[in-house]
């Protein structure tokens, strides 16, 4: 069974960095295929993917936010680290982190979902 | 960046009802589209992947079809359980955006 939870300070300041753990069980990021990601969705508002780390350390992250998105993980300790540096309060949101596998398609070819979610934690920027 | 565009933003319907929700995306995904749906204060669920491909453990009642930009998820027979809002998502580019949501609400 894979779970999956997040961690980190549920207020932050403006211009601080952000960092969120996410712990996770019943999978290794070691596997073949395999990603952890992280995704975001402010008060009332739709989702919105972070980044994603892959099995062999490959990283992907939104374009609008790259500049200020690291994410990290650790193999041994089965967690991933996302930092957000220069903080606002249009960051305020609830975070999740997600299992992400590849999954095969009907006519040929693999899709990458997230299949396993964190039951997220929120995080609200304000001084 | 592809956008994905969902309607409508919200129905209302009964216990029984067909419900239909449609996305589409702003040029040529093949079949590189998943739903989620979300219930009040949940974590998102992955409900159908590759436009069509039920995920395992969710109810047949649900169905997606489409290819290219136009996508739809179906509920054949809507349950107390599916009053959610559920979320398109694109994996076409790497970049996994997600559509605005509709929100299934009881009528």
């Amino acid at each position: 069974q894979i779970t999956l939870k997040e961690s980190g300070p549920t207020l932050v300041k403006p211009t601080q960095t952000l960092t969120l753990t996410c712990t996770f069980s019943g999978f290794s990021l070691r596997t073949s295929g395999v990603g952890v990601g992280w995704l975001r969705q402010p008060p009332g508002k739709a989702l919105e993917w972070l980044a994603l780390v892959f099995w062999d350390d490959d990283k992907r992250y939104s374009p609008s936010l790259e500049s200020r998105l690291t994410i990290t993980k650790d193999t041994s300790r089965n967690q991933v680290v996302l930092t957000m540096t220069n903080v606002d309060p249009v960051d305020t949101a609830t975070y999740f982190c997600a299992h992400s596998e590849g999954r095969n398609m009907v006519r040929g070819g693999s899709t990458r979902v997230f299949d396993s979610w964190g039951q997220g934690t929120l995080v609200t920027v304000s001084s | 960046d592809i956008q994905m565009t969902q309607s409508p933003s919200s129905l209302s319907a009964s216990v029984g009802d067909r419900v239909t929700i449609t996305c589409r995306a702003s040029q040529d995904i093949s079949s590189y589209l998943t739903w989620y749906q979300q219930s009040p204060g949940k974590a998102p669920k992955l409900l159908i992947y590759a436009a069509s491909i039920l995920q395992s453990g969710v109810p047949s009642r649900f169905s997606g079809s489409g290819r290219g930009r136009d996508f739809t998820l179906s509920i054949s027979s809507l349950q107390p359980d599916d009053f959610a809002t559920y979320y398109c998502q694109q994996s076409y580019s790497a970049l996994y955006t997600f559509g605005q949501g509709t929100k299934v609400e009881m009528k």
